[in-house]
């Protein structure tokens, strides 16, 4: 079975700091995915990276960057957190044309 | 603007009911519509679907496409609480990345 793991299922930050979200995935898919998830907006895609050191933005990209330079692991980093990051982010990874498997999710507050 | 839109957005059943959710589409080179079930944590995989008028089926869960119409939906037969969920419905589209564009979701709640 495929296990995408992410680092912490709770943060809490404050406005300003520069916070890290960890994903890692064990099944050596090329493509990875960070979404924040909010209620009545769904799930929306902030940046994917289809291979080491590649990155593409997403729908939502701003005040977030990532960082992809395994294959299993893939960063996603607010710059300056603001309060409108509070959310729910999902880390997902796939195979070529596959389906996204998805890790359990990171609620993160920021006050 | 690619877009999914699911339907109806929350929806309240009694244990043995019959419910059907829709899923409707406008994309720029379709290439499959997923569907994945969301308890508490990470959204599950149930079905992906490509081609019109073939029925997948798990269970007492089904889908179908109908990439003319461009729209999807999900039944689940002799539903039970443990069918409680969020279910969301995605579309894959052609581009060299693989994307994927979410509906807001279904909220279903299966009552004793």
């Amino acid at each position: 079975d495929v296990k995408v793991t992410q680092s912490s299922r709770y943060l809490v930050k404050r406005t300003g700091e520069k916070v890290f979200l960890e994903c890692v995935q064990d099944m050596d898919h090329e493509n990875m995915f960070w979404y924040r998830q909010d209620p009545g907006l769904g799930l929306r895609l902030i940046y994917f990276s289809y291979d080491v050191k590649m990155k593409e933005k997403g729908d939502i990209p701003e005040g977030y960057s990532v960082s992809r330079e395994k294959k299993e692991r893939f960063s996603l980093i607010l710059e300056s957190a603001s309060t409108n990051q509070t959310s729910m982010y999902l880390c997902a990874s796939s195979f070529g044309a596959q389906p996204q498997h998805f890790g359990d999710g990171t609620r993160l507050s920021i006050l | 603007e690619d877009k999914v839109v699911q339907s109806p957005l929350s929806l309240v059943v009694h244990e043995g009911d019959t419910v059907t959710l829709n899923c409707s589409y406008e994309v720029t080179n379709f290439r499959s519509l997923l569907w994945y079930k969301q308890e508490k944590k990470a959204p599950t995989f149930l079905f992906m679907l490509t081609s019109s008028g073939i029925e997948k089926k798990s269970g007492r869960l089904s889908s179908i496409l109908d990439k003319k119409e461009l729209f999807s939906i999900l039944n689940i037969t002799a539903t039970q609480t443990g069918d409680s969920a969020v279910y969301l419905c995605a579309v894959v589209t052609q581009g060299g990345s693989e994307k994927l564009v979410f509906g807001k979701g279904t909220k279903l709640t299966v009552n004793p």
